[in-house]
């Protein structure tokens, strides 16, 4: 079935650092991709999206390329700030599931140290 | 605003008990969703429904229960027959069921069982 695998946290930086994290996918189809990020005790938000081979997603200073060859959607930020610590959900969903549903990583904890 | 909410924020119950979370959304989504979060792990999709009256299990349903008798309600019952119910409840919604389709996510429950 679907898989979504993402890098194991916590990963911890210092402000201004730069940032991956890494998500690599097994699917059936050609699926959609999303990041979504969890502030502490909160609802997810979605971050970014890309929905086919080579598109790149981006939102604030975050991005990710949807990679068919690696089948991977690593998310990047070239400086990250204190506010950007939060847990990173990776999810497909896959077109020839007709449910439709969001299969998800395990989340992957950031924290940025001043 | 648009948006979603979720009812109670904590939540306690005794076991043996059943309890219902609140998930009322004004997006005007067709879509609607529950899924639980435990401690290190992705989300889970319990139930989903795709349009008013109609509605389908997810992977962990058992324990659970649902309705849609309206577009902008969805709320979940947890029984006493779920044997582990100390978890995050998630809920969220989209304009469709499809797999481009982002999913907009409320602020979530926490329940505890005493």
């Amino acid at each position: 079935g679907d898989s979504v695998t993402q890098m194991e946290g916590p990963v911890t930086l210092s402000e201004e650092a730069f940032l991956t994290i890494n998500c690599t996918y097994t699917a059936t189809g050609y699926p959609s991709l999303f990041w979504y990020v969890q502030y502490p005790g909160e609802g997810l938000q979605l971050l970014l999206k890309a929905t086919k081979a080579d598109d790149k997603g981006s939102n604030k200073g975050f991005e990710a390329t949807y990679r068919k060859e690696t089948t991977s959607f690593h998310l990047e930020k070239g400086s990250v700030q204190v506010s950007d610590s939060a847990v990173y959900f990776c999810a497909l969903s896959d077109p020839t599931d007709s449910n439709y549903q969001l299969i998800w990583g395990a989340g992957t904890k950031l924290i940025i140290k001043p | 605003d648009g948006g979603i909410t979720q009812s109670p924020k904590y939540l306690f119950r005794k076991e043996g008990q059943n309890v219902t979370l609140s998930c009322e959304q004004n997006l005007n989504h067709d879509a609607m969703y529950w899924y639980r979060q435990d401690p290190g792990q992705g989300l889970r999709l319990i139930y989903y429904s795709q349009i008013v009256n109609d509605f389908q299990k997810g992977d962990i349903a058992e324990g659970y229960s649902v309705s849609r008798e309206k577009k902008e309600s969805f709320p979940l019952t947890v029984t006493s027959a779920q044997k582990n119910p100390t978890a995050f409840y998630l809920c969220a919604s989209s304009i469709l069921a499809a797999s481009t389709d982002t999913q907009y996510f409320g602020p979530g429950t926490r329940l505890t069982v005493l």
